[in-house]
């Protein structure tokens, strides 16, 4: 059974730093590209960030500025996002999901970020 | 605003069909076949029911189905059930290397 389960999430300041984790499980996790998308309260999803299988290719969502960096450890079968300069607009559920050619076939829980003073 | 656009809100009858647009551009929606399409319940995380334009992924119901005219994407859910009202979500690889998302749509059981 795939499973994808992220953490790491919690309550920062703005400005502050946050590192999520995602644990993959019950697939082949070298074999896949990965994204990171995320949903504000009431909102809608929101894409930020795609790595391919082997880390090569990266691209982000501009409306980040360059804030986040999307990583991966295929010997850990784990996925990253390193999140910089938070902002309040920041807080959402932060989803981990399997990448088949631009389809998301597979969701983690989500983590949620709260970004408050 | 999001990239995509989608109706707000769409309802229909148990029994009957409807249709959710997603309008994109030559960019996106118009050039790739990379366009999906998402449920998502209140609470639970997104499940994908289309991918490719029109491929259901493996125990998806056959009741949903996914077209494309231009750069309008579309799905069907034809024979509405209680089950089937939630938010959808419409996806599209987009030139600039960047996926987009529509800003959803509500489907109303009546």
């Amino acid at each position: 059974e795939v499973q994808l389960v992220e953490s790491g999430g919690g309550l920062v300041q703005p400005g502050e730093s946050l590192r999520l984790s995602c644990a993959a499980s019950g697939f082949t996790f070298r074999g896949y590209s990965m994204n990171w998308v995320r949903q504000a309260p009431g909102k809608g999803l929101e894409w930020l960030s795609y790595i391919s299988s082997t880390s090569s290719t990266t691209y982000y969502a501009d409306s980040l500025e360059g804030r986040f960096t999307i990583s991966r450890d295929n010997a850990k079968n784990s996925l990253y996002l390193q999140m910089s300069r938070l902002r309040a607009e920041d807080t959402a559920i932060y989803f981990c999901v399997r990448d088949t050619f631009w389809s998301l076939d597979f969701w983690g829980q989500g983590t949620l970020v709260t970004v408050s003073s | 605003q999001s990239a995509l656009t989608q109706p707000a809100s769409v309802s229909g009858s148990p029994g009957q069909s409807i249709t959710i647009s997603c309008t994109g551009t030559s960019s996106d929606i118009g050039y790739f076949n990379y366009v999906s399409w998402y449920q998502q319940h209140p609470g639970k995380t997104p499940k994908l029911m289309i991918y490719d334009v029109i491929k259901r992924p493996s125990g998806v119901s056959n009741r949903f189905s996914g077209s494309r005219s231009g750069n309008t994407a579309s799905l069907t859910i034809s024979g509405l059930q209680a089950e089937d009202e939630a938010h959808y979500y419409c996806s599209s690889y987009a030139s600039t290397n960047t996926l987009l998302f529509g800003g959803g749509t509500k489907v109303t059981v009546l």
